[in-house]
């Protein structure tokens, strides 16, 4: 299966530690897409990518997270000096399609838990 | 700030009955539209997706869309006890916005 792929699956780490997650989306797929979930909420969009150029990135992302794509393949997404409120489920998407029409395929998610 | 409304539930329907989902969009310029379906614990997974007025069907589900109205409805019909999940609406582009999504439990 080369579905998208997520490591790793689960992070518990102490408030104020830095974490990295990684995706690989479906290799056909030029478009990456990162969320973030909570409990009772849908994916709420963190940053999006097209080949390796990130376009757009959440006004709600503090500076604190920062997102690469170094070769327009796999991604990475690294949160410094974590708090509590980042505790979530990380989701990361790919699609391929024209004017973003493509519909995105997510992978199985990193669960984050700050302690 | 764009938002996609749906109702939280639960909508609770019994097996073999038709389930209705139903949600609005505030943004007029959406040009594509996708339902998610979330199992607990783990990733939405793509449903339907439709991107014109009218209806799509797909097997047990219809998906339908009125952008006059800012509103697109998914339809399960001869709903299973395997239905049970979130349901996610949400409007595409670059920056897709995901509603909270609805709770079905389809009772056996």
């Amino acid at each position: 299966d080369t579905g998208v792929s997520q490591n790793p699956r689960h992070k518990i780490t102490k408030r104020g530690q830095n974490v990295t997650f990684r995706c690989d989306p479906i290799s056909e797929h030029n478009r990456l897409y990162w969320y973030r979930q909570t409990l009772g909420q849908g994916p709420e969009f963190l940053t999006y990518f097209q080949n390796e150029a990130q376009l757009e990135k959440s006004r709600l992302l503090s500076d604190r997270f920062s997102a690469e794509r170094p070769k327009g393949s796999f991604s990475t997404l690294e949160i410094q000096r974590t708090e509590q409120g980042d505790s979530a489920m990380y989701l990361c998407a790919s699609s391929l399609g024209d004017r973003g029409r493509g519909p995105q395929h997510f992978g199985d998610g990193t669960r984050l838990s700050i302690l | 700030q764009k938002e996609v409304e749906q109702n939280s539930g639960p909508l609770s329907v019994p097996e073999g009955a038709i389930a209705s989902l139903n949600c609005t969009y505030s943004d007029r310029g959406s040009q594509s539209f996708f339902w998610y379906r979330q199992y607990s614990g783990k990733s939405p997974e793509l449903i339907m997706s439709i991107y014109s007025n009218g209806d799509k069907e797909d097997g047990r589900f219809t998906a339908q869309l009125n952008k006059a109205s800012q509103y697109v409805s998914l339809l399960i019909r001869d709903s299973q006890p395997s239905d049970s999940a979130t349901y996610l609406c949400a409007t595409g582009g670059f920056k897709t916005i995901f509603g909270a999504g609805t709770r079905l439990f389809v009772k056996a």
